[in-house]
C-alpha cells in the first residue's frame, strides 16, 4: 500500500560498535555493486564497490561481502562514529549495456555518543 | 576536482511555469545521469547520457525534457509539473557508461511543484 516504505528499516548503535547494514538483491544478472550513503540534505556519497568475481573487499573501517548465491549484500563498518550517521544504500549495476543503477529501500544508521 | 554541481538547490514552481535544473562536471567523465527522489525512497533513474547522446529514458514523461549540451553539462528543462512532481532531483556523472564504473552524485535540486 501507500505506507509501504514510508519507514525506512532502521539500525541503532553506539559510538565504537561495529556495524552491520544488510541488503539483498534480486537479479542475478548484477555484476557490479555500490554501496552508497547519504546525509540528510545531500546527495549520496560512494563509499565502496565491489564486482562479482570477488565475495570480500576492504576499505578504511568499511568492508563489503557479497554472496551470490543468496544474492546478499552486506556492508560492516567498524568502530562507527556519529559522523557515520546516515541512510545507506545498496546499489546494483548489470553486466552489459549501459550503467543502470538500481538502489535498494536503504537502511538509516543512527549512531548515539 | 571531483564534483558534480547542481543549481539550483531549491526550486519552487508553479504547474504552469517551465524552468531548467543544471548539472555540471569537469572530471572528463562522458556519462551523465539524472535521478529522482521522493522521499525516504532510493533513487530512481530517470535519463543516461552516453558521450552527449540520450542512451536510456526510463520512460519518463514528456514534462521532463533532458539536454546534455556538451561534455560537461547536463539539463533537465520542467514544464506543466504536478505536485507529485516534487523530489531530491540528483545528478550523477561517471567516467564512462560502462556498468562497472563508479557514479559521483551532486548534491541535488529539493523541487516543489505548487
Amino acid at each position: 500500500g501507500e505506507n509501504v516504505g514510508l519507514h525506512l528499516p532502521t539500525l541503532s548503535v553506539q559510538e565504537g560498535d561495529n556495524s552491520i547494514i544488510n541488503c539483498a538483491y534480486s537479479n542475478s544478472a548484477s555484476d557490479y555493486f555500490i554501496w552508497y550513503k547519504q546525509e540528510s540534505g545531500k546527495g549520496p556519497q560512494f563509499i565502496i564497490d565491489i564486482r562479482s568475481n570477488m565475495d570480500k573487499r576492504q576499505g578504511q573501517r568499511v568492508t563489503v561481502l557479497l554472496n551470490k548465491t543468496v544474492k546478499h549484500l552486506s556492508l560492516q563498518i567498524a568502530a562507527t562514529q556519529p559522523g557515520d550517521s546516515a541512510v545507506y544504500f545498496c546499489a546494483e549495476n548489470i553486466r552489459g549495456g549501459y550503467s543502470t543503477l538500481t538502489f535498494g529501500k536503504g537502511t538509516m544508521l543512527l549512531v548515539s555518543p | 576536482d571531483t564534483e558534480v554541481t547542481q543549481t539550483p538547490k531549491h526550486l519552487v514552481m508553479g504547474m504552469t511555469n517551465k524552468k531548467s535544473l543544471k548539472c555540471e562536471q569537469h572530471m572528463g567523465h562522458r556519462a551523465m545521469y539524472w535521478y529522482k527522489q521522493k522521499a525516504k525512497k532510493p533513487p530512481e533513474l530517470m535519463f543516461v547520457y552516453s558521450y552527449e547522446k540520450l542512451s536510456i529514458n526510463e520512460s519518463v514523461p514528456s514534462r521532463f525534457s533532458p539536454e546534455c549540451p556538451n561534455s560537461s553539462l547536463l539539463n533537465l528543462h520542467l514544464h506543466a509539473l504536478q505536485p507529485e512532481d516534487s523530489a531530491l532531483y540528483l545528478c550523477a556523472s561517471s567516467l564512462t557508461g560502462t556498468p562497472d564504473t563508479e557514479a559521483f552524485f551532486g548534491q541535488g535540486t529539493r523541487l516543489t511543484v505548487v
